[in-house]
């Protein structure tokens, strides 16, 4: 399936150290997204990468694509208790169509 | 406002029942989806749908039946329930002709079937 999946499946850090996750997946995309959901709630897009971007950047976030290793990450610099939450990587389905196969999170959990 | 609103937050029921949940979205969005996120967090697509095409994924029960009265609602019918139904089902949407747009999520709906 074109699931991904990232790594680790949990992740607890310092306030004000750096998270770094990964999501690897198993057919061509056109792009990869990356999401956060806090408990109880929906998903919330975070930063979109397209298929010929290696890096993008937003605030904090730092988003990477390697496409060779069909592979991306996601680093939170200076983290906040209040990013505590989990992180999702979503691939398209590489077609024409808007169909988007989530990971299976990683659970990030920044103590003050 | 809520951009994707879908109610009822919790839902209760016994097996066998049939029961509805509705969603909403007023982002102008042509397209909306249904998921599914099990107890392990797996987050799974169920449907996604515009005006012009209703793709089903091919693992979900034809107990399972999206009904969309109009662009802005999509709402999720389950006939028959069973124990296994049992999760957290979110609705979505994005703007249909932009290539991978993000998804809006509603706040999720928790079954439980008792």
């Amino acid at each position: 399936s074109q699931q991904g999946e990232e790594d680790p499946q949990a992740l607890s850090i310092q306030e004000g150290e750096n998270a770094t996750m990964n999501c690897s997946y198993k057919t061509s995309i056109n792009n990869l997204q990356w999401y956060r959901q806090n408990s109880g709630r929906g998903l919330v897009h975070l930063i979109l990468i397209r298929s010929n971007e290696r890096e993008k950047h937003s605030g904090r976030l730092r988003v990477t694509l390697d496409t060779s290793k069909k592979s991306s990450s996601l680093l939170i610099t200076a983290s906040r208790a209040a990013d505590t939450a989990s992180y999702f990587c979503a691939t398209d389905y590489g077609g024409s169509g808007n169909q988007f196969y989530f990971g299976t999170g990683t659970s990030l959990t920044v103590i003050p | 406002d809520t951009a994707v609103s879908q109610t009822p937050k919790y839902l209760v029921t016994q097996m066998g029942n049939d029961k509805s949940i509705k969603c909403e979205q007023n982002l102008g969005h042509d397209t909306m989806y249904w998921y599914k996120q099990d107890s392990k967090k797996f987050l799974k697509i169920m449907f996604s749908y515009n005006n012009k095409e209703l793709i089903i994924n091919e693992t979900v029960p034809n107990r399972f039946s999206p009904k969309s009265p109009d662009k802005a609602h999509l709402n999720l019918h389950i006939n028959s329930l069973e124990l296994g139904d049992s999760a957290v089902y979110f609705c979505a949407s994005s703007q249909e002709g932009v290539l991978s747009s993000p998804l809006h999520f509603g706040n999720g709906t928790r079954l439980t079937v008792t």
